[in-house]
């Protein structure tokens, strides 16, 4: 069964607007979450890496004021679009280990589709 | 060259075919292995887990390592139309990072 909840699993906003993801981890703790954007028919691309209890760690080009994340318990994170435009359209997928070692495999969430008018 | 090279397809077979599914990588570090499965519009999910050389078997599906040739491969027997997805192969060094494939599209015909 899942290991990861992402919710909700579709919105679409007005341009503008902010919102808010939320990422999950089910009957485990994740002191560490990935954030993934997906374009349509791409691989995934990294984000950032969500800290629980300290600040994310974004890769390069990828805007921190824009993509706001929030690692506030060990199995929640957050990724809030701040003033989304049609270009943040795209799909958000949220991931977890269930073990920490950095050689276990990612748990996905079912991903969020993020649609601005 | 990227890191990990995944030919998109889409690849179309008909039901009942053995399916394989192939990367090849450059970094000679990575050591353990992955295969997700990717429904449209669903997050991947985790099919097959390997570390190092050698082949790893789950039901219908078969994870092969060789890390001489920096290459593996996802077998699927007896494919089935529900088996129709994007398949993303996906490695680590044992670092907290996963460099993925682009991705193989997979179609089964009934």
């Amino acid at each position: 069964g899942a290991v990861v909840s992402q919710h909700p699993s579709r919105v679409i906003c007005k341009s503008g607007t902010s919102v808010k993801i939320e990422c999950r981890s089910l009957d485990f703790q994740a002191t560490t979450m990935f954030w993934y954007r997906q374009f349509p028919k791409k691989s995934l691309m990294l984000m950032a890496t969500s800290n629980e209890g300290s600040k994310a760690t974004y890769e390069q080009g990828v805007e921190k004021d824009k993509f706001l994340i929030n690692h506030a318990s060990l199995t929640l994170s957050t990724l809030t679009v701040t003033s989304a435009h049609p270009e943040d359209s795209s799909f958000y997928i949220c991931s977890a280990r269930v073990s920490g070692a950095g050689n276990s495999p990612l748990h996905f969430g079912n991903g969020t589709r993020l649609t601005v008018t | 060259q990227k890191e990990v090279e995944q030919d998109p397809g889409p690849l179309s077979v008909p039901e009942g075919a053995i399916v394989s599914l192939n990367c090849t990588y450059s970094n000679s570090a990575f050591q353990y292995f992955m295969w997700y499965r990717q429904y449209s519009r669903k997050g991947p999910e985790l099919l097959m887990y390997t570390y190092s050389s050698g082949n790893k078997e789950d039901g219908r599906f078969t994870a092969q390592v060789d890390k001489s040739s920096k290459y593996i491969s996802l077998f699927i027997r007896d494919s089935q139309p529900s088996d129709s997805a994007t398949y993303l192969c996906a490695m680590t060094d044992a670092g907290n990072m996963l460099t993925f494939g682009g991705g193989t599209r997979l179609m089964v015909k009934p």
